[in-house]
């Protein structure tokens, strides 16, 4: 089993929908895990944080469920812009030092 | 405005050469990291360093060396034993977290090597 994945997509999606994606993980010890947006050819580029029970910031929800081990994106009212590869990444680190395992990424179209 | 500068963007080189790729930050971060990204594929580990004059091997760190001399600086050098050297580069740094929850990564906007 792979230490963090993603379904691979592509979601493709009108403007105005709600997209989740949800991202698996297997090491039960994880204390931290992120959200990055990647656009083709570009460097990722962090969109949420989540540490607790999840995290919200504006049309993104992050929820973890640390029971059955998976995390999710919710994105509401889905913009063109939008458009990109969501990477879910985990963190197996300890003692405050950092070993962030990436998934390879659940890639979103918006069409118009 | 702090971030992290790799150098350069494209890079092409025949096989058999060795060639370093360059990584600058800024932020004060403690912990510099290398990935790599092939097509269709997650960032893979390359090396790390936690502190000056560290590192530690990721998951993929055969045919690659690397050194920690500054805090500012990371190069990462490709050597000619790596056996699939064409990717995409990517260059991280992060906070050290004393409260054990781990930091975000901040990456540079990558290195394209091209090897032929």
């Amino acid at each position: 089993r792979k230490e963090v994945e993603q379904d691979p997509g592509p979601f493709n999606v009108p403007e105005g929908a709600t997209v989740a994606f949800n991202c698996t993980y297997s090491n039960s010890a994880s204390q931290s895990f992120f959200w990055y947006r990647q656009d083709c050819r570009k460097e990722p580029k962090l969109l949420m944080s989540v540490y607790s029970s999840g995290n919200e910031d504006g049309r993104f929800t992050a929820q973890l469920n640390r029971a059955s081990q998976y995390i999710s994106l919710l994105i509401r009212d889905s913009k063109l812009s939008d458009s990109a590869t969501y990477l879910c990444v985990v963190n197996i680190g300890s003692g405050g030092y950092n070993k962030l395992i990436f998934g390879a990424g659940t890639r979103l179209a918006v069409h118009p | 405005d702090g971030g992290i500068t790799q150098s350069p963007k494209y890079l092409f080189r025949k096989e058999g050469q060795n060639v370093t790729l360059s990584c600058e930050q800024n932020l004060n971060h403690d912990a510099m990291y290398w990935y790599r990204q092939d097509p269709g594929q997650g960032l893979r580990l390359i090396y790390y360093s936690q502190i000056v004059n560290d590192f530690q091997k990721g998951d993929i760190a055969e045919g690659y060396s690397v050194s920690r001399e500054k805090k500012e600086s990371f190069p990462l050098t490709v050597t000619s034993a790596q056996k699939n050297p064409t990717a995409f580069y990517l260059c991280a740094s992060s906070k050290q977290d004393g409260k054990g929850l781990g930091s975000p990564l901040h990456f540079g906007n990558g290195t394209r090597l091209t090897v032929t």
